[in-house]
């Protein structure tokens, strides 16, 4: 079974600070997407990093995709409480369907 | 551009019951996915419809669940009987391009079985 571990599970920080959240597989993904998730929506996806050494940004927000296309990192900076939520990472094996293996999961708490 | 629309969005039934799903996804878009999340486990997937055509169902966890697409346009997905360790949240996606392109996922349906 493939399995993306993200860490940390639970973060909660003070709004200004800033935070990285990993995804590690032992697994090989052809990309691998971040997604955001609010109570009661569904996931919304934020990026997809596609080849290994990656950088994405999207304003506060970078993305990495490691060397090797197993392992993503997400970092915030200066957090806002706009940026609370599910994050989840979500990788992509490749072939005929594409279908995704969700992470864990990190729940982000932003305090004002 | 209305998102993808599920129904119903909770529901709780008791044990042995039927319950039908339904997923409207974004008008023309060909591809249709069917994921869940059960109680403190990931997000996983169930199945894949192109069209009206189940291009893959390797997720589906047993013959107590059903998924349609008749037409190609909407989809159900029935869980007969259902079972306790069916309860969670099913969430719908569906995108323009096939494979995991860009997906947008519906507000899922919240399935509690007692």
């Amino acid at each position: 079974t493939q399995l993306l571990e993200q860490s940390p599970q639970f973060l909660s920080i003070q709004e200004g600070e800033n935070l990285t959240v990993y995804c590690n597989s032992s697994s090989v993904f052809s990309s691998l997407q971040w997604y955001r998730q609010e109570p009661g929506e569904g996931p919304v996806l934020l990026v997809t990093v596609v080849t290994g050494g990656e950088v994405k940004k999207l304003k506060r927000l970078t993305f990495q995709f490691g060397d090797a296309r197993k392992d993503s990192s997400l970092h915030i900076t200066a957090a806002q409480p706009g940026d609370t939520g599910l994050y989840l990472c979500a990788g992509v094996r490749g072939g005929a369907t594409n279908k995704l293996i969700f992470g864990t999961g990190t729940l982000l708490a932003v305090q004002p | 551009e209305a998102g993808v629309t599920q129904f119903p969005s909770h529901s709780v039934i008791e044990k042995g019951q039927t319950v039908t799903l339904r997923c409207d996804p974004i008008s023309g878009h060909d591809n249709l996915y069917w994921y869940r999340r059960v109680m403190g486990k990931e997000i996983k997937f169930l199945l894949h419809f192109v069209k009206e055509s189940k291009q893959d169902e390797s997720g589906m966890p047993n013959n107590r669940f059903l998924a349609e697409r008749t037409g190609g346009t909407y989809s159900t997905l029935k869980v007969q009987p259902a079972e306790l360790e069916d309860s969670g949240v099913y969430f719908c996606a569906s995108s323009l391009v096939g494979g995991a392109n860009v997906l947008t996922f519906g507000a899922g349906s919240r399935l509690t079985v007692l």
